[in-house]
């Protein structure tokens, strides 16, 4: 059956950099697209950014910037990495699988929650 | 970038009762809207895709419709379950999420 999985760190200090892993089973990452979203406590969602089935990405303009996306596909892993972290940061990041390309996020992780805090 | 403004912030309604959330969006998005129920302490789960289209396993009391920038979410017949965050969320022009309705049981 289709799972994904996030891991990664629960707390990073301010201005450093996170690093989150997601693993998938149950489908192929040159099959489909899975996108992260991150979802600050009490708020709604935020798509943050997307590694294409084809291998290319897109990010939220916000976060452009600081935001970096890439998998590799013999581990059936998708990799987050966002530099410069700050307080509203804060929050639980998913990562999900796009059943329609760039919608449809059918299959969602458990999410993992992570703290921006000295 | 698109805006996506959810109406009301909070719906109160009782068992039973048809209940519709409103998504209005600051441009036209050609129906390209999903929307996903979180309940708490839960990740979100897509109901409907592309405006109108029920996802497997979602019962039929929820129903989505709408064009241009105005979309609804109707739910038929109000279950105790069906208590949750309902957030739509836009794929036309960028990926957008809205603020979210939160429906409670009158």
């Amino acid at each position: 059956q289709v799972q994904l999985k996030e891991s990664g760190p629960g707390l990073v200090q301010p201005s450093e950099t996170l690093s989150l892993t997601c693993t998938v089973s149950g489908f192929s990452l040159t099959s489909y697209s899975v996108s992260w979203v991150r979802q600050p406590s009490g708020k709604g969602p935020e798509w943050m950014g997307r590694m294409w089935y084809d291998g290319d990405t897109a990010y939220n303009s916000a976060l452009k910037s600081r935001l970096s996306i890439s998998r590799d596909t013999s581990k059936n892993q998708v990799f987050l990495k966002m530099n410069s972290l700050q307080t509203d940061d804060t929050g639980t990041y998913y990562c999900t699988r796009d059943a329609f390309g760039s919608s449809g996020f059918d299959y969602w992780g458990q999410g993992v929650m992570v703290t921006v805090s000295s | 970038d698109i805006q996506m403004t959810q109406s009301p912030p909070v719906l109160s309604a009782s068992v039973g009762d048809r209940v519709t959330l409103s998504c209005k969006a600051s441009q036209n998005i050609n129906k390209n809207l999903d929307w996903y129920q979180q309940k708490h302490g839960e990740a979100p789960k897509l109901l409907i895709y592309y405006t109108n289209n029920l996802q497997t396993g979602i019962p039929s009391r929820f129903s989505g419709s709408g064009s241009g920038t105005d979309y609804t979410l109707t739910i038929s017949s109000l279950q105790p379950e069906d208590v949750a965050t309902y957030y739509c969320y836009q794929y036309n022009s960028g990926w957008t999420f809205g603020g979210g309705t939160k429906l409670e049981l009158k």
